[in-house]
């Protein structure tokens, strides 16, 4: 079965860092990828998706992520955190042809620094 | 337009109960996926709806089972609870059943098995 794993469960950051948060699949297939974004008493939300075309996809709030297919990676990065960045951020897969049954990584709690 | 729904909020059953779980997707929305999320497992994919189908299901016993009305509502029942069945339930809904159709989350109902 497909998997995907996040290898940072927790990060901490001060404001204006860069981040960069890991994602890989183990699925050798065509995948559709994504990373969602859970802020604190908030409901779990899309940040950005790819599905084909260019590997350098942006999302919302100024974070990007980039699809590297020999690695099996989806890479989250944002150049500047703020505070208000604090939150669990979880990268997700759907093979293709699986409908839309997201599997998704363990998480990465982030926490900014003011 | 409003958000997805779930009724209730919180939960507190006892082993051996049973519980049903209530989703009310954005309107026009006819997917509705359930996920369940548990600090040791995670974020997992429980069924998904469409037009009152199950299309897809993930790896859970029989004890946890749904359904979806033709209003694109849907429920989930878990029977004979047990203490690990303690976790947030997620809800999702989109647009259609494909990779590509966003999925939106609901807030979730928090259930304690005790």
């Amino acid at each position: 079965a497909q998997s995907v794993s996040q290898h940072n469960h927790h990060v901490i950051l001060s404001e204006a860092a860069s981040l960069e948060l890991g994602c890989n699949y183990s699925y050798g297939g065509t995948v559709n990828l994504f990373w969602y974004v859970q802020y604190p008493g908030q409901h779990l939300q899309l940040l950005l998706k790819y599905f084909s075309g260019d590997p350098l996809v942006k999302g919302i709030k100024g974070f990007e992520a980039e699809f590297i297919k020999s690695k099996f990676s989806f890479n989250l990065r944002k150049p500047s955190v703020q505070w208000s960045d604090t939150a669990e951020y979880f990268c997700a897969v759907i093979p293709y042809n699986a409908g839309n049954m997201l599997t998704f990584g363990g998480g990465t709690r982030l926490m900014v620094k003011p | 337009k409003a958000g997805v729904t779930q009724t209730p909020r919180y939960l507190i059953k006892t082993r051996g109960q049973q519980v049903t779980l209530s989703c009310s997707p954005i309107s026009g929305h006819r997917s509705v996926s359930w996920y369940q999320q548990t600090p040791g497992q995670g974020l997992q994919f429980l069924f998904e709806y469409f037009s009152e189908t199950q299309r897809n299901k993930g790896n859970f016993p029989g004890r946890f089972s749904g359904r979806q009305f033709s209003n694109s509502r849907s429920e989930m029942n878990v029977s004979t609870l047990e203490l690990g069945d303690s976790a947030l339930y997620l809800c999702a809904s989109s647009v259609g059943q494909g990779a590509r159709d966003t999925q939106y989350f609901g807030p979730g109902t928090r259930l304690t098995v005790l």
